[in-house]
């Protein structure tokens, strides 16, 4: 059974607006989450994760995420994308019945365009 | 540079070819991990190396061989590899404890692997 999800294969932004990127999950317990990011032939960055406390999880190159467990959702966000946020995004979680190891996202393509 | 390096960043291989990609890690971590990456496909998790012991083999092919002789040292051979092998073949290391959630994985850059 798939434990994470990305509903959005691409997502496309003007610069300067907004950015939001999915991440729905469906693990019971608590789980910890994670989002990477991959630029082209290159491998998977961190980004931010969420273990436990506050909701909102600050992250690299200000993004941020919120932790929603009533919506078992983790959106990655940044209030202002740039051209440089341009590349693949993947969500990720660990939970105690796969013994904690990182179950991935499909990933969501990030275009922002100039 | 993450900490992790793989070696080579590029290799083409015919199908009779024997390879090996090279992963070597420089942050202590005990876990290690070979990943594949094609085009439109999510990531596929082929082996898991705990303390140097392969602890998860995910129907991977026998062509695909893993060898983990110490914790910072993971490589993957390759022999008689098919078109369709040709991806972005990607080592992540990790330090996790038993019962514990999973600090998260460090990545090295990949190695485009094209199978001619």
């Amino acid at each position: 059974a798939q434990s994470v999800a990305q509903p959005e294969d691409q997502v496309n932004v003007a610069e300067g607006n907004p950015l939001t990127v999915k991440c729905t999950y469906s693990v019971s317990g608590n789980p910890y989450l994670f989002w990477y990011v991959q630029y082209p032939n290159r491998g998977l960055q961190f980004l931010l994760k969420y273990i436990t406390g506050d909701n909102l999880v600050k992250g690299s190159y200000g993004f941020e995420a919120e932790f929603n467990k009533s919506q078992t959702s983790f959106h990655l966000k940044k209030p202002s994308a740039l051209v440089s946020d341009s590349a693949l995004y993947f969500c990720a979680v660990s939970f105690l019945l796969n013994d904690y190891k990182l179950s991935f996202g499909a990933g969501t393509t990030v275009t922002v365009r100039a | 540079e993450t900490g992790v390096t793989q070696t080579p960043r590029h290799l083409v291989m015919g199908m009779t070819n024997k390879k090996s990609l090279k992963c070597e890690q420089h942050l202590g971590h005990n876990a290690m991990y070979w990943y594949k990456q094609s085009a439109k496909k999510p990531l596929e998790l082929m082996f898991v190396y705990s303390l140097e012991e392969r602890v998860e083999n995910n129907s991977v092919p026998s062509r695909f061989s893993p060898e983990c002789p110490n914790s910072s040292h993971l490589f993957l051979h390759l022999h008689t590899l098919q078109p369709e092998d040709s991806a972005l073949y990607l080592c992540a290391s990790s330090q996790d404890s038993v019962g514990q959630p999973s600090s998260g994985y460090t990545f090295g850059s990949g190695t485009r692997l094209t199978v001619v």
